[in-house]
């Protein structure tokens, strides 16, 4: 099994759409984790931190769930901008992420 | 806002040549790290660092060193180009912050093609 692991999509979804992804994590002992975005050809960067309870920016939810080792990402009113590959990122009690594959999301007119 | 830069954005060079990949951060970080991204198998650590010339190996260190001689700087080293070290190469830093991982930021990329 992989330390961490993300469906790769695409999630293609319409403008205004709700599209949710999840994360799985094989360390229960992991400690800190992360949703990046990364765009085509470009670097990854950090879109949010996921915290026990819960962290909400705009549009964007990320939730943890320790019990079922996941975490989610949910975007509510997809924007043409929102179009990218979603990276989550995971400690193993280190200095170091652990990085899924990524979900490509789509979203079309 | 971090900046982390890479010496070059894309590099061309033939499979024997030594290459040298050159990070800087200017956000006083302790931890940098090199990746490599590739298609299908997204990104893997090759080193990373703690300090100033502490390193340690990350999941495919073959074919790489690095060396930190100064806390803004680490530099991956191919000795020896091949063409399966043709990639995207991602320098990032963090603090260090005890048992908690912080967040990491990364570079533009390097994106390098060994003929």
């Amino acid at each position: 099994r992989k330390e961490v692991e993300q469906d790769p999509g695409p999630f293609n979804v319409p403008e205004g759409a709700t599209v949710a992804f999840n994360c799985t994590y094989s360390n229960s002992a992991s400690q800190s984790f992360f949703w990046y975005r990364q765009d085509c050809r470009k670097e990854p960067k950090l879109l949010m931190s996921v915290y026990s309870s819960g962290n909400e920016d705009g549009r964007f939810t990320a939730q943890l769930n320790r019990a079922s080792q996941y975490i989610s990402l949910l975007i509510r009113d997809s924007k043409l901008s929102d179009s990218a590959t979603y990276l989550c990122a995971v400690n193993m009690n280190t200095d170091k992420l652990i990085f899924g594959t990524g979900t490509r999301l789509q979203v079309f007119p | 806002d971090v900046k982390v830069t890479q010496s070059s954005r894309y590099l061309v060079k033939r499979t024997g040549e030594k290459v040298f990949l050159e990070c800087v951060q200017d956000m006083d970080h302790e931890n940098m790290f090199w990746y490599r991204q590739d298609p299908g198998l997204g990104l893997r650590l090759i080193y990373f660092s703690y300090d100033v010339k502490m390193k340690e190996k990350g999941d495919i260190p073959e074919g790489y060193s690095v060396s930190r001689e100064k806390k803004e700087r680490f530099s991956l080293i191919l000795e020896s180009a091949s063409t399966n070290q043709t990639s995207m190469y991602l320098c990032a830093s963090s603090f260090s912050s005890g048992s908690m991982t912080d967040t990491q930021y990364f570079g533009p990329g390097t994106r390098l093609t060994v003929l």
